[in-house]
């Protein structure tokens, strides 16, 4: 079946530094990769996709690229900021009628 | 934007009664879902639906139901709740991402702000 490993938080940062949260999957087809991101007392929004091996998804200074070789989608961003502290969640989906599988959420927090 | 909205914030209920959990969507989607958020297990799948009176079983459907009577509403129902569905439950839409075979969940989910259940 599908899964998604992705590193225990929390990841602890000082503003601009830089951030590296690792994403790594199983998938039995050629799925669609994602990151969500849930601010504290939110829903989960999405943040960036990627639908296709070396695309890369950016949003809002994060990026991920689509490694298909080492089944990665691994999130950066070159500069942290305080109002980035959330967890972020890496999810796959399958090409047909499956669902979204999530990985259980890294806890980013960014200290001032 | 779309917009999906869970009824309640927080709700405090008592081990054996039905608990009704609402959420509504205003952007004409055909897929809804239920999870539940537990700390160190992320979000796990109870159930879906992607058209009116239809329903899938998730990953975790066990003391729960789901009522899909409307397009825009979806109703997670716990027959008699227990201490251990004291969780944080998102509900999201989506709509479909592809066309006939191709169809897929590539469209992405919209979530409600949650409701957190506890039951004593």
């Amino acid at each position: 079946g599908n899964s998604v490993t992705q590193m225990e938080g929390p990841v602890t940062l000082s503003e601009e530094a830089f951030l590296t949260i690792n994403c790594t999957y199983t998938a039995t087809g050629y799925p669609s990769l994602f990151w969500y991101v849930q601010y504290p007392g939110e829903g989960l929004q999405l943040l960036l996709k990627a639908t296709k091996a070396d695309d890369k998804g950016s949003n809002k200074g994060f990026e991920a690229t689509y490694r298909k070789e080492t089944t990665s989608f691994h999130l950066e961003k070159g500069s942290v900021q305080v109002s980035d502290s959330a967890v972020y969640f890496c999810a796959l989906s399958d090409k047909g009628y499956s669902t979204l599988t999530f990985g259980k959420g890294t806890m980013l927090l960014v200290s001032p | 934007d779309v917009k999906v909205t869970q009824s309640s914030r927080y709700l405090v209920k008592r081990t054996g009664e039905k608990v009704f959990l609402e959420c509504v969507q205003d952007m004409d989607h055909e897929n809804m879902f239920w999870y539940r958020q537990d700390p160190g297990l992320g979000l796990r799948l109870i159930y879906f639906s992607y058209d009116v009176k239809m329903k899938e079983k998730g990953d975790i459907p066990e003391g729960y139901s789901v009522s899909r009577e409307k397009k825009e509403r979806f109703s997670l129902i716990l027959e008699s709740a227990s201490t251990n569905q004291t969780s944080m439950y998102l509900c999201a839409s989506s709509s479909w991402g592809g066309f006939g075979l191709q169809r897929s969940y590539n469209s992405p989910l919209h979530f409600g702000n949650g409701t957190r259940l506890t039951v004593t």
